[in-house]
């Protein structure tokens, strides 16, 4: 079962950043954060993941709080191709549990 | 680099035949695949973890008599549909896992086969 919540839907206007809440608290230990998004109808694709430090590639950046309960992404220029499904995963080992995920539309 | 292919991308079948999916990892050797099902508007829900050379797992309420899981190389993992009925019809997404130690535990996933049964 998923171990994280999210808001069912976001908007963002196109250029600005677009921050999306995960909460997942009760993570372990050693459990990754990951995020991954889905464009309509294709399979998911990665975007980052972290464990404790806050990460940035060059997609996005992720702020995990220090307790790690919880967790952000940031966009930090939306496109009208980051219109998507944004799902906020936590690892307990293997398999991927995906929640209902963020629907984010970018506006332009 | 980590590109996971999965073929047919969309089948049609008639109800009570049975339809076969491909995964394969192209640029890399995928100890474990998983596929997963998705229905209209809902999230990826996952069926079942495949292991090459054993037996595939699969999650509470999946029957493993219909979905049929072989993952017999290191590369190709297939997923059979026996008997498809219309409720069956779906977008079935699988991934592959790199070996130990790439990227912390990151699944590919592949482009998702959408199945319709008339």
């Amino acid at each position: 079962d998923a171990k994280t919540t999210q808001p069912t839907s976001m908007d963002c206007a196109e250029g600005r950043a677009a921050n999306l809440p995960c909460n997942h608290s009760t993570i372990s230990g050693n459990e990754y954060v990951y995020w991954y998004r889905q464009i309509h109808s294709q399979g998911p694709q990665y975007i980052i993941h972290g464990l404790k430090n806050n990460e940035t590639n060059e997609m996005a950046s992720l702020i995990i709080t220090e307790d790690r309960k919880s967790s952000t992404l940031i966009l930090p220029h939306a496109t009208l191709r980051d219109t998507a499904v944004y799902y906020c995963i936590v690892i307990p080992g293997n398999q991927f549990y995906f929640g209902t995920g963020t629907s984010l539309t970018v506006i332009p | 680099g980590a590109v996971v292919s999965q073929h047919p991308s969309w089948v049609i079948c008639k109800s009570g035949t049975s339809v076969k999916i491909e995964c394969r990892s192209l640029d890399f050797q995928a100890t474990t695949m998983f596929w997963y099902r998705q229905f209209p508007k809902q999230s990826l829900m996952l069926m079942a973890t495949s292991n090459e050379g054993s037996k595939a797992t699969y999650e509470q309420g999946v029957e493993k008599d219909k979905f049929l899981i072989n993952h017999a190389s290191l590369t190709l993992s297939t997923l059979t549909v026996t008997s498809a009925h219309p409720e069956d019809s779906s977008f079935y997404i699988c991934s592959a896992k790199p070996p130990t130690g790439y990227r912390g535990d990151e699944q590919f996933f592949g482009p998702g086969t959408r199945l319709t049964v008339l």
